[in-house]
């Protein structure tokens, strides 16, 4: 159980074009999730804080605009990279929190797999 | 500001030896520590946590030292493998938080030569 998945795996755009990264939960659902981003051999650095039916929280020098974040129901958030750029390219991880009592273990953050976005 | 240090930030061991990995934080509102292991090109994964109630959780290899009072916990592998080769990130969290923000170390690169 505790299965994340993410959709791409990986993405090659154009620089200029958008792109949309899903993040599901599988075999539970989730009230938060979690945006992360991560450069070759460093620490994840969190983005955005999604929660069901909500506005996403936003880390401090993250754009709003250019990553737009929808967390559209308790297993699914996307994450919409707008007018992707080269800097734009990284690792791109989700996470998704497990409220109690659903068989797996309570207040948990499960990672998905990553997302590698490389913008040309 | 990080919240959490990690030490060392690259360590060699060889097949069999021990592996350890020390982390340390301020906020003493933080009450789960949880570490997680990656793969090149892949998402952390939880490897084992512990809450500050105890002061040791062992699974397997794997060991965790808590010092509460030192704020300091600490990953031990035991009898280290080169399949153990991975990056290692140490987390604190306020698990009963509304949102429950993971505050990560900045990894640890574990080589295991055979």
């Amino acid at each position: 159980g505790a299965v994340v998945s993410q959709h791409p795996s990986w993405v090659i755009c154009k620089s200029g074009t958008s792109v949309k990264i899903e993040c599901r939960s599988l075999d539970f659902q989730a009230t938060t999730m979690f945006w992360y981003r991560q450069f070759p051999k460093q620490s994840l650095m969190l983005m955005a804080t999604s929660n069901e039916g909500s506005k996403a929280t936003y880390e401090q020098g993250v754009e709003k605009d250019k990553f737009l974040i929808n967390h559209a129901s308790l297993t699914l958030s996307t994450l919409t990279v707008t007018s992707a750029h080269p800097e734009d390219s990284s690792f791109y991880i989700c996470s998704a929190r497990a409220y109690k009592g659903q068989g797996v273990l309570d207040y948990e953050q499960y990672f998905g797999p990553g997302t590698r976005l490389t913008v040309t | 500001q990080q919240q959490v240090k990690q030490s060392p930030q690259s360590l060699i061991v060889q097949k069999g030896g021990i592996s350890i990995i020390n982390c340390a934080y301020e906020n003493t509102a933080f009450d789960y520590f949880p570490w997680y292991q990656q793969f090149p090109g892949k998402g952390p994964a939880l490897l084992i946590a512990i809450r500050p109630d105890v002061s040791e959780k062992k699974e397997g290899r794997f060991t965790i030292s808590f010092n509460k009072s030192a704020k300091q916990f600490s990953l031990h592998i035991m009898d280290s493998q080169p399949g153990d080769s991975a990056t290692y990130f140490c987390a604190a969290s306020i698990r009963g938080s509304t949102l429950g923000r993971l505050y990560f170390g900045r990894g640890t690169q574990l080589t295991v030569w055979p």
